[in-house]
C-alpha cells in the first residue's frame, strides 16, 4: 500500500530563515508525490509535484523539494521563510487504481513563522 | 480560467437531515474527486468519478453518495445527517486520472 508520513506536527521558524518540512513515503513503485498548501479557512493549493521526470522539483513561492529513492523521502524546502508562508502543508501521494486514481494526505505539518 | 467552484461555502444543518453539496471543475476537466477533512481524521478520500461513472471509492458508509453529470459537475449528498458528519467538503478536479488535482475552497458542513 502506498502511504506518506510527515515527520514533524509543528514546524516553527524565524523570518528569513530556511524550512525544512519532512516527508517520507512507502510505495511499491514510482509514485506520484505531491506538496499542498492550505491556508486557514482556505483550500488546498497545489505548490509542487514529482511524477519521475526530476529529482529536485521547483514550484511556487520559492518551495523545491527532492525525491531521494535511497531515503525514501520527499521533504519540503525554502530558502527564507516569509510570514506569508504561515499555513498547513500536506505532503500527498497518488495512488492509480479502478482505471482513476484517488490521493492519500500526511497528517499535515503546521509551518509558523515568527518575527 | 476559472478554477473549482464549491456550492455553497457554508451550511448549518441539523441532525437527520440530508444535504447535497456542488463542485464545478474546471473546464476541461472530466476527473471529480472529494475528501472530507475533519480534525480528528485529516483529509479522507471519498469517491472519485469521470464521465459520469463512479471509477473510486472511499471508507465511508453508504450514506455518502455522488454523482456526476454530463458537463462534468459533481454532486455529493449525505443523508441522515449526524454531527460527525461536521466538516470542511473539498472537491478536486483534473484533467484525466494522471494529472494533478487542484481543489476548490471547500463547503463547511456544521451539523447541529
Amino acid at each position: 500500500a502506498q502511504s506518506v508520513t510527515q515527520l514533524d506536527s509543528h514546524v516553527s521558524v524565524s523570518e528569513g530563515t530556511p524550512v525544512l518540512l519532512r516527508c517520507n513515503y512507502s510505495s511499491s513503485y514510482s509514485p506520484s508525490l505531491f506538496w499542498y498548501v492550505q491556508h486557514p479557512n482556505k483550500g488546498l493549493q497545489l505548490l509542487l509535484k514529482y511524477t519521475s521526470a526530476a529529482t529536485l522539483v521547483k514550484g511556487i513561492n520559492g518551495f523545491e523539494a527532492e525525491f531521494k529513492k535511497s531515503e525514501t523521502s520527499f521533504h519540503l524546502t525554502k530558502p527564507s521563510a516569509h510570514m506569508s508562508d504561515a499555513a498547513e502543508y500536506f505532503c500527498v501521494v497518488k495512488i492509480l487504481t479502478g482505471g482513476g486514481n484517488k490521493l492519500t494526505f500526511g497528517t499535515g505539518t503546521q509551518l509558523k513563522v515568527e518575527l | 480560467k476559472a478554477g473549482v467552484t464549491q456550492t455553497p461555502r457554508y451550511l448549518i444543518k441539523t441532525r437527520g437531515q440530508q444535504v447535497t453539496l456542488s463542485c464545478s471543475p474546471i473546464s476541461g476537466h472530466r476527473s471529480v474527486s472529494w475528501y472530507q477533512q475533519t480534525p480528528g481524521q485529516g483529509l479522507q478520500f471519498l469517491f472519485e468519478y469521470f464521465s459520469e461513472t463512479q471509477r473510486n471509492k472511499g471508507n465511508f458508509p453508504g450514506r455518502f453518495s455522488g454523482r456526476q453529470f454530463s458537463n462534468s459537475r459533481s454532486e455529493m449528498n449525505v443523508s441522515t445527517l449526524e454531527l460527525g458528519d461536521s466538516a470542511l467538503y473539498l472537491c478536486a478536479s483534473s484533467l484525466v486520472a494522471e494529472t494533478e488535482a487542484f481543489f476548490g475552497q471547500g463547503t463547511r458542513l456544521t451539523v447541529v
